[in-house]
């Protein structure tokens, strides 16, 4: 079945600095990946749809100057949280093809 | 948008039992439903999937049912066991042969007691 691959799998960053997650097909090229995000406890929440070679996608009320998406080749979809704050804490993982990256614990102090 | 709710929220049973997790959808246009399971702090992992053209799908002790018509799609674990404890989500999708962008339930949380 397909691999996705995600890095990095744990961050800690301080407040106000920038992270970026990287989520890569490994035998497979993915015109399409997706991103969630996951609180504690909770579900996880599509944010983007990543689509290579174009803009991404953002579901109603993800910021999209907040969390940049960059889809510049078939097998690697990239994250960035911009400017991280406390309440950007939180689990970050990619998909594609219904299989999942093993998730970024993000946590800003 | 798709609206997935998933019941219950927790339960528990005895090693050896069956668990059955329901989910509900909104969208009739969702022709892919998923089922995940996620341990703690790991990736969610396919157990199983139904196509909208199917009634029922079994894997070993895994199946699932959908019921197009009340938009409804159940998950049953027979016989089960310890290492079955974890967080299940059902999700649903228009599968469009590439990718699917889901919309997850909320989750169950199952234990199963010795």
């Amino acid at each position: 079945g397909a691999v996705v691959s995600q890095h990095p799998s744990r961050v800690i960053c301080k407040s106000g600095t920038s992270v970026k997650i990287e989520c890569r097909s490994l035998d497979f090229q993915a015109t399409t990946m997706f991103w969630y995000r996951q609180f504690p406890k909770q579900s996880l929440m599509l944010m983007a749809t990543s689509n290579e070679g174009s803009k991404a996608t953002y579901e109603q009320g993800v910021e999209k100057d907040k969390f940049l998406i960059n889809h510049a080749s078939l097998t690697l979809s990239t994250l960035t949280v911009t400017s991280a704050h406390p309440e950007d804490s939180s689990f970050y993982i990619c998909s594609a093809r219904d299989d999942f990256g093993s998730g970024t614990r993000l946590t800003v102090v | 948008g798709e609206n997935v709710e998933q019941h219950p929220s927790t339960l528990s049973v005895q090693e050896g039992d069956s668990a059955v997790i329901k989910c509900t959808y909104s969208d009739s246009a969702s022709n892919y439903f998923p089922w995940y399971k996620q341990e703690l702090g790991k990736r969610p992992q396919l157990i199983i999937d139904i196509r909208s053209n199917v009634g029922e799908k079994k894997d070993q002790r895994i199946a699932v049912t959908l019921n197009k018509t009340a938009k409804h799609f159940s998950l049953h674990i027979t016989e089960t066991q310890p290492e079955d404890s974890a967080v299940y989500f059902c999700a649903a999708s228009i599968y469009t042969g590439t990718a699917s962008k889901l919309t997850f339930g909320t989750g169950t949380r199952l234990q199963v007691t010795l």
